[in-house]
């Protein structure tokens, strides 16, 4: 069975540190790999989405970034942290029309 | 921009009730639309992927129509129980690669 994982589950992080998260997505290949971001009191925004590896579509400019380095494996990144960058970030994974199956959540507060 | 709206943004449904409510969204383009059930502290979860018009699904007290010609979706509840409070998404895929969510239902049951 597939299996999704994020981490960290929680991070406290000062403005202008950098920031690095991680998800894996295991017992599927070349998924489709997503991450979305919902701030407070806000819906969930897609940030990212990429079909393969290397390919990355952003769909909000802003100063957060992402990488595909291997099939399974999407990585959000920042270089500087803004505040307005805290929210809860989901990965979630899919393939064609099938539903997005999501990772548990990272916690996001930048200080 | 695509937009994909819900309404309400929150309910209050007595327990026992049965209640509905709405997604709406661009009658162009369509590819498929997904719900998912997002209770607090926890992922987001499918309930529902609908792909042709007309489009009726059911999973046990909830069940779900789609109307692509004039973009709308509605989720019924019927018997609300206190497990049932959550936010309901609904989410619009342009493409397969394409997904966009609305801010949800937030959904209240009272006992």
């Amino acid at each position: 069975s597939q299996t999704i994982h994020q981490w960290p589950a929680t991070l406290v992080q000062p403005v202008g540190s950098p920031l690095s998260l991680e998800c894996t997505v295991e017992g599927t290949s070349n998924p489709n790999l997503y991450w979305y971001r919902q701030a407070a009191g806000r819906g969930l925004q897609l940030l990212f989405y990429s079909v393969g590896i290397g390919q990355i579509s952003s769909e909000v400019p802003q100063n957060l970034s992402a990488s595909r380095p291997q099939d399974r494996q999407f990585i959000l990144s920042s270089k500087k942290l803004l505040l307005s960058d805290s929210g809860f970030y989901l990965c979630a994974w899919t393939r064609g029309r099938d539903e997005q199956y999501f990772g548990p959540g990272t916690r996001l507060t930048v200080t | 921009i695509l937009n994909v709206e819900q309404s309400p943004q929150s309910l209050h449904v007595q327990e026992g009730d049965s209640t509905n409510f709405t997604c709406s969204f661009p009658s162009s383009n369509f590819y498929a639309l997904h719900w998912y059930r997002w209770e607090t502290a926890k992922s987001p979860e499918a309930l529902f992927v609908m792909t042709l018009n007309g489009d009726e699904k059911k999973k046990g007290r909830i069940s779900a129509t789609l109307n692509t010609k004039e973009g709308y979706s509605y989720l019924y509840i019927k018997g609300s129980q206190p497990e049932d409070s959550a936010t309901y998404l609904c989410a619009f895929c342009e493409s397969r690669d394409k997904i966009i969510f609305g801010k949800g239902t937030r959904l209240h049951i009272l006992p």
